[in-house]
């Protein structure tokens, strides 16, 4: 079955850029979308279709996808950002997440 | 404003039922897939079975195959999972997720509202 595989978790110092990979048999000719995930929360979609941005999102948040990863990109990287990061992509009919990264803000 | 409200949850024994609920309000609910997506206790987000517009097509992960049962009801805005021979495994919250599969766009979707979820605990 098709996996896609994220670093557990990323640091980063606040106002810095951010990057969270996710990486998958040919990922690149597929489309990833991305989720972010607080406490006590539902998930939130913050980047679609490689890298378009749900209305409300802050364009700090981008996206992009080529070969077998796709990035999560947060530019100025705030506190408010600290959370749980998910990919996820579809392949042969089933819905596939990734295990999910922990970005902390510090 | 979209809502989704899940309900249906909670504590049952291993090899028992649950049948969850998930209400849909502001938004044309026929016009959408819906899935039910899971996170268990400290682990990620798994997808469960998604369900096409009409209810033509549905698919479910592998692990639940036989035991879940993902069904709709367009004229009254709901979606549900039928939970059957439930196993520890199955502890998790769920959430039903209003699913995007967009035009020219092809084997790709994405989820953009999510429930706020109902807790499902499988005792051993």
């Amino acid at each position: 079955s098709y996996e896609l595989t994220q670093p557990p978790s990323v640091s980063v110092s606040p106002g810095q850029t951010a990057s969270i990979t996710c990486s998958g048999g040919e990922l690149g000719s597929k489309y990833a979308s991305w989720y972010q995930l607080k406490p006590g929360q539902s998930p939130v979609l913050v980047i679609y279709l490689d890298s378009k941005r749900p209305s409300g999102i802050p364009e700090r948040f981008s996206g992009s996808n080529s070969g077998s990863t796709a990035t999560l990109t947060i530019s100025g990287t705030q506190a408010m950002d600290e959370a749980d990061y998910y990919c996820q992509s579809w392949d042969s009919s089933s819905v596939v997440f990734g295990g999910g990264t922990n970005l902390t803000v510090l | 404003q979209v809502q989704l409200v899940e309900s249906g949850g909670g504590l049952v024994k291993a090899g028992g039922s649950l049948r969850l609920s998930c209400a849909a309000s502001g938004f044309t609910f026929g016009d959408y897939y819906m899935s039910w997506i899971r996170q268990a206790p400290g682990k990620g987000l798994e997808w469960v079975s998604y369900i096409s517009r009409s209810s033509h097509y549905t698919h479910y992960t592998d692990s639940v195959k036989g035991r879940f049962t993902i069904s709709r009801d367009n004229a009254k805005n709901l979606l549900f999972l039928q939970m059957n021979s439930l196993r520890a495994e199955d502890t998790a919250l769920y959430y039903c997720a209003r699913e995007v599969v967009p035009e020219g766009y092809s084997n790709s979707n994405y989820f953009d509202y999510w429930g706020q979820g109902t807790l499902v605990t499988v005792s051993s």
